[in-house]
């Protein structure tokens, strides 16, 4: 049984570029949550998806969007990359939210280097 | 055992020992608290995980704490081995209506003396 998968592991991007991360859920699972790690931090939460749809947000500008699939897979976008936004990107999968007592996975995360 | 709240960011102690690793948490609402291991270069790594219903759940060489009270939580790592070192994070699930999403704590290292 994988678990939760991620592409590509690193990346690096000009500032002003776009970048599409990746991530493909542990089986069974249909939330998808996407988190920004900066380097001696702990993750922080940029938005959940569940059933296709953004369900929450956390503190991150427009620049970053994203997408689900009905194959519960996901997708992360940055536009006009800033070197701030230089970073490991993690994915996290559950079934349904933490809260109806299902754990919640990481994968190994994307590493983006933004120059 | 040692013991240390996430303020300090290092925590050594002798392969053996126990661990005792403390985190405050900032929201009484929270319901599901997790802790992470997270390796150089690699995404966090589940550990053990604990409802609010509860104050103590036990794994294997690892327990978690929970006092709803002060709110606090702690890992206690049985018999530390150097596998062991890396850095950990406590995570709380904060709700939002019928949503919820994780914080985490800043971490801290933990290194294993041989």
């Amino acid at each position: 049984d994988a678990g939760v998968t991620q592409s590509p592991t690193h990346l690096i991007k000009t500032r002003g570029q776009q970048v599409t991360l990746r991530c493909s859920p542990k089986s069974g699972h249909d939330t998808v949550s996407w988190y920004q790690q900066a380097l001696g931090q702990g993750p922080q939460f940029i938005f959940q998806y569940y059933e296709e749809e953004e369900r929450q947000r956390g503190n991150f500008p427009d620049r970053f969007s994203g997408h689900q699939f009905p194959n519960y897979s996901s997708e992360l976008n940055v536009n006009a990359l800033l070197l701030g936004d230089s970073a490991l990107y993690l994915c996290a999968s559950s079934r349904g939210t933490a809260s109806s007592g299902n754990t919640i996975y990481f994968g190994e995360g994307s590493w983006l280097t933004v120059v | 055992g040692e013991s240390v709240g996430l303020h300090l960011p290092t925590l050594s102690v002798q392969e053996g020992d126990n661990s005792i690793i403390n985190c405050a948490y900032s929201n009484s609402a929270s319901d599901y608290f997790i802790w992470y291991k997270q390796e150089s270069g690699k995404g966090p790594q589940f550990i053990i995980d604990i409802r609010s219903n509860m104050d103590k759940r036990q794994g294997q060489r690892v327990t978690v704490l929970l006092n709803k009270t002060v709110k606090h939580l702690s890992l206690q790592i049985a018999a530390t081995q150097p596998g062991d070192s890396a850095v950990y994070f406590c995570a709380e699930n904060e709700r939002t209506g019928a949503n919820s999403k994780l914080t985490f704590g800043k971490g801290i290292t933990l290194s294993v003396r041989p």
